[in-house]
């Protein structure tokens, strides 16, 4: 089956440590996205890469880092700069565009991050 | 910037009863929407998508929209809602720009009443 996998489901860290959330999406998608979502702000944009080897920031890109090596993967560090890290955490992908449409996102199950 | 605002935080229906759900966007051109909706602890689905073409369109688990441009709206609707409806329900609209990126509303969290 064709998809978005987000692991772990569930991750707790300590304070004053990164932790590395994975997706994986077996879509042959060209761009992928990291979202974080709070409770009552919707969702936003952390980072977004639209082909291997390259990505940008988004809205609140401050104490995040992520890689982009390999097309199907798009991993995402929370540094310990991050100063309110809990949140859940969603992946997404889309294809590439072509003239005169516009794809929507696929999204993974999430994953939740808490700070002890 | 493009914004989109969902008014209602949260709303409760009958199940049976019909459902609009509110969604009003800031963009600078032809807007291009989303609904999607939200299980508890799960990733989103699409709902539907306006792009272009009849402003009423038809979606998934028997919803609809209709994409109002003179009111800048998108609304959600349902004439009948079941149980299984329960989850919240969020708008989006894309960009062109670097990116492609979607731009989310606040969302609205939808509990069904026996």
């Amino acid at each position: 089956d064709g998809g978005i996998t987000q692991s772990p489901k569930y991750l707790f860290r300590k304070e004053g440590q990164n932790v590395t959330l994975s997706c994986e999406q077996n879509l042959n998608h060209d761009a992928m996205y990291w979202y974080r979502q709070d409770p009552g702000q919707g969702l936003r944009l952390i980072y977004y890469s639209q082909i291997v080897n390259d990505f940008q920031k988004g809205d609140i890109a401050e104490g995040y880092s992520v890689s982009r090596e390999k097309k199907e993967s798009f991993p995402l560090t929370v540094t310990s700069a991050q100063k309110n890290p809990t949140a859940f955490y969603l992946c997404a992908s889309k294809p590439k565009m072509v003239a005169d449409s516009y794809n929507e996102q696929f999204f993974g199950p999430g994953t939740r991050l808490t700070v002890l | 910037a493009q914004s989109v605002t969902q008014p209602d935080i949260h709303i409760t229906v009958s199940e049976g009863a019909s459902l609009e759900l509110r969604c009003n966007y800031s963009y600078g051109a032809t807007p291009y929407l989303f609904w999607y909706v939200q299980s508890p602890g799960q990733g989103l689905q699409l709902l539907l998508k306006y792009f272009s073409g009849d402003t009423l369109v038809q979606g998934i688990k028997g919803f609809e929209a209709e994409f109002k441009r003179s009111q800048s709206s998108f609304n959600l609707r349902k004439p009948s809602v079941h149980w299984s409806d329960a989850a919240e329900y969020f708008c989006a609209v894309g960009s062109l720009r670097a990116g492609n990126m979607l731009t989310f509303g606040g969302g609205t969290r939808l509990m069904v009443k026996p």
